[in-house]
C-alpha cells in the first residue's frame, strides 16, 4: 500500500510563475515531512521539511504547508526558475523506535519553461 | 567532506552473480540508510545502522541481501544470486541521530542481464 501518494506525475509551469506540489499521506503516525529534489544522474537534495506541529514552513522561495486533518501537504515554489526543473519527492518519517527511515512518494516532474 | 559518496555509480552483472557496493557516509554521521529506487516509483527503505548495529531490516531485503557497517564507518550491501528484478538504483543516505533529514548519495545503478 501507498503510504504517500503523489498522485500527478508530471508538472509544467512558466517561469516566475507559481509551482504547487501536492502529497498525500495515510498514515496517522507520520510527524515528520521533507521534500527531496532530484536531478538526473543524482542522489536526492534535501529541499524542506516541516513538523507535524507546525501548519507552514517557509525558506526563500520555498513554502511548505501541512493540512493534518486532510492529511495534505503541498510545496510552493515562487517564483519558478528554470532550475528548479527537477523530480520532487514528498517523504515522511513516522519515528518509530528512534528511527527516521522515509517512506517516499512516487516523485513528480516538475519542468519550468523560460 | 564532500558528502555520502557511493562506489561503484555503475555495475552490470550477469543473472546468479554476486554483487557488492560501498557507501562512505559524512564522516560525522552515526546514522547509515540503504534504499532501492526502481523505475518511476520513490526510494524505498532497505535497512538502517545506527553505528555499527544494523537496527531495522525492511521485508524488501530478502536472504539474498546483506548489509554490513564494520567499526560504524563504511558501509557494504552485498546481493548474492542476482535476479533481474534486482535491477535498480541503490541509494545509500547518512543522518545525525536527532538529525532532522538525512543525505544521499548519488547512488548506484545495479542492471542484472
Amino acid at each position: 500500500d501507498q503510504q504517500v501518494k503523489q498522485n500527478s506525475p508530471s508538472l509544467s509551469v512558466q517561469e516566475g510563475r507559481i509551482s504547487i506540489l501536492n502529497c498525500d499521506y495515510t498514515n496517522s503516525m507520520f510527524d515528520y515531512f521533507l521534500w527531496y529534489k532530484k536531478y538526473p544522474a543524482e542522489g536526492p537534495t534535501f529541499l524542506i521539511s516541516i513538523s507535524s506541529i507546525k501548519d507552514k514552513n517557509e525558506d526563500g522561495r520555498f513554502t511548505v504547508f501541512l493540512n493534518k486533518s486532510a492529511k495534505h501537504l503541498s510545496l510552493h515554489i515562487v517564483p519558478s526558475q528554470p532550475g528548479d526543473s527537477a523530480v520532487y519527492f514528498c517523504a515522511a518519517s513516522a519515528n518509530e523506535g528512534g528511527s527516521e527511515k522515509l517512506v517516499f512518494g512516487k516523485g513528480m516532474k516538475l519542468t519550468v519553461n523560460p | 567532506d564532500t558528502g555520502v559518496s557511493q562506489n561503484p555509480r555503475h555495475k552490470i552483472t550477469k543473472r546468479g552473480q554476486n554483487v557488492t557496493f560501498r557507501c562512505d557516509p559524512i564522516s560525522e554521521h552515526n546514522r547509515l540508510y540503504w534504499y532501492r529506487q526502481t523505475l518511476g516509483q520513490g526510494p524505498e527503505f532497505l535497512t538502517y545502522f545506527q553505528n555499527e548495529a544494523q537496527l531495522e531490516k525492511s521485508r524488501l531485503l530478502s536472504d539474498r541481501f546483506s548489509a554490513e557497517r564494520p567499526k560504524g564507518s563504511f558501509s557494504t550491501l552485498e546481493i548474492q544470486r542476482t535476479e533481474q528484478g534486482d535491477s535498480a538504483m541503490y541509494l545509500c543516505a547518512s543522518s545525525l541521530s536527532g538529525g532532522l533529514w538525512a543525505f544521499f548519495g548519488q547512488g548506484t545503478r545495479l542492471t542484472v542481464v
